[in-house]
């Protein structure tokens, strides 16, 4: 099976812009969740969906939303990026409650 | 208090030791422990999974989990020059697919 594929693998934006991201699960996987990664704060949840819906969202703010389509590939979107926003974004493919990671999105915010 | 913690290491073992790995977590509800392997660039990469008590061994690694001390650590037997990496420990507690992760723990294993 191939794995999760995230596109595109690095991006870079200024402050202001906003940004989409793209994942595909492994197939067959119909949850997929979206973490941030940060050297200061580590990997931190943002949200999951399953077959569309969003089921679980974490702490950041509403210009971080995500989508999720019929055949279970999911977007993330930002808005009005900030600097802090410099991160690796991490899609995971939920097979159960063991989350796969694909190689993640280095977005860098200048 | 953190949920996940982690010492941050570096924790430095010679090649053919054994790696012993920690981490602890504050909500007793957690029900499902993860660990992760992450390269320096690279996503994590799952190793191993542990939802009882108790001992599980794959290969050179072994996850143990106490739920009444609230720990859980990792094991790697015959350490390997490739296992130079950080290793996140990661929680689910309830019903929710959310992975809460520790800082990680840098490991370096030297010749």
């Amino acid at each position: 099976k191939a794995g999760v594929t995230q596109t595109p693998r690095y991006l870079i934006k200024t402050r202001g812009q906003q940004v989409t991201l793209s994942c595909s699960p492994i197939s067959g996987h119909r949850s997929v969740s979206w973490y941030q990664q940060t050297p200061g704060q580590g990997l931190q949840f943002l949200f999951e969906y399953f077959s569309e819906t969003q089921r679980n969202k974490g702490n950041f703010p509403g210009r971080f939303s995500g989508r999720q389509f019929s055949n279970s590939r999911s977007e993330m979107n930002v808005s009005t990026l900030e600097l802090g926003d410099s991160a690796l974004y991490l899609c995971a493919s939920l097979d159960g409650g063991t989350q796969y990671f694909g190689p993640g999105t280095r977005l860098t915010v200048l | 208090q953190k949920e996940v913690e982690q010492n941050s290491g570096p924790l430095s073992v010679p090649e053919g030791a054994i790696a012993s790995l920690n981490c602890t977590y504050s909500d007793r509800g957690s029900q499902s422990f993860f660990w992760y392997r992450q390269y320096s660039g690279k996503s994590p990469e799952l190793i191993m999974f542990i939802y009882s008590n108790g001992d599980k061994e794959d290969g050179r690694f072994t996850a143990q989990l106490n739920k009444a001390s609230q720990y859980v650590s990792l094991l790697i037997r015959d350490s390997q020059p490739s296992d130079s990496a950080t290793y996140l420990c990661a929680v689910i507690t309830g019903t929710a697919s959310k992975l809460t992760f520790g800082t990680g723990t840098r490991l370096q294993v030297t010749l």
